[in-house]
């Protein structure tokens, strides 16, 4: 079966930089996409790595390993509003966005 | 202009009846999507739509079924609601890209919070 694994909760405090990572197992790979979601809104895109390597979007950092079946969001200079969910997905094959199981960024002051 | 719309936004109900929620994208985006978020967050992929195709996803009852009218909207109606329904339901919509260069970023609606009694 295709399957995602990110950590469930993470905490870190204000300021501080945290790593989200992202493990895969799919049919088929097209890219690594980063959605956040605050409590009570809908996600929102952040970045797609289609590419191993880094992609650099202000204080947001996604970085892709094909070999590896593996990524991960950085988030440097955390603020509070950075507080939210945070999903991998991998579009496989069939173009099928295949998500994972969301990991709560709790930021401490 | 609101990219992706749903109504309603809370929607409560009795256990058996049949609802719809409404979704209009006007981004001029070729494929719709309906996600069901449960209370634990996780993100299921019910239908997905385009202007060739409705891939359903099996694992959805067919007491649901999207409907849509013309590519700007995309419908899901629910029948004989049951409590397990209860969830926020996410309507999304995505350009089709080119193979090898697609990013197919998807936009997402504000959401409707189903609550079944």
């Amino acid at each position: 079966g295709q399957s995602l694994e990110q950590p469930s909760e993470v905490t870190a405090v204000e300021g501080a930089i945290v790593q989200i990572n992202c493990t895969y197992q799919t049919s088929g790979f097209y890219g690594l996409s980063w959605y956040q979601q605050h409590d009570g809104g809908a996600p929102t895109f952040l970045s797609y790595n289609a590419l191993d390597g880094l992609e650099e979007t202000g204080r947001f950092s996604s970085f892709l390993s094909r070999s590896d079946s593996y990524g991960y969001l950085l988030l440097q200079e955390l603020q509070m509003k950075d507080s939210a969910s945070y999903f991998c997905a991998v579009m496989d094959s069939n173009y099928q966005l295949i998500w994972g199981a969301g990991t709560k960024l709790i930021i401490k002051p | 202009d609101t990219a992706v719309s749903q109504t309603p936004k809370y929607l409560v109900t009795q256990m058996g009846n049949d609802k719809s929620i409404k979704c209009e994208q006007n981004l001029g985006h070729d494929t719709m999507y309906w996600y069901k978020q449960d209370s634990k967050k996780f993100l299921k992929i019910m239908f997905s739509y385009n202007n060739k195709e409705l891939i359903i996803n099996e694992t959805v009852p067919n007491r649901f079924s999207p409907k849509s009218p013309d590519k700007a909207h995309l419908n899901l109606h629910i029948n004989s609601l049951e409590l397990g329904d209860s969830a926020v339901y996410f309507c999304a919509s995505s350009q089709d890209g080119l193979a090898g260069g697609r990013t197919d970023t998807q936009y997402f609606g504000p959401g409707t919070r189903l609550t079944v009694l």
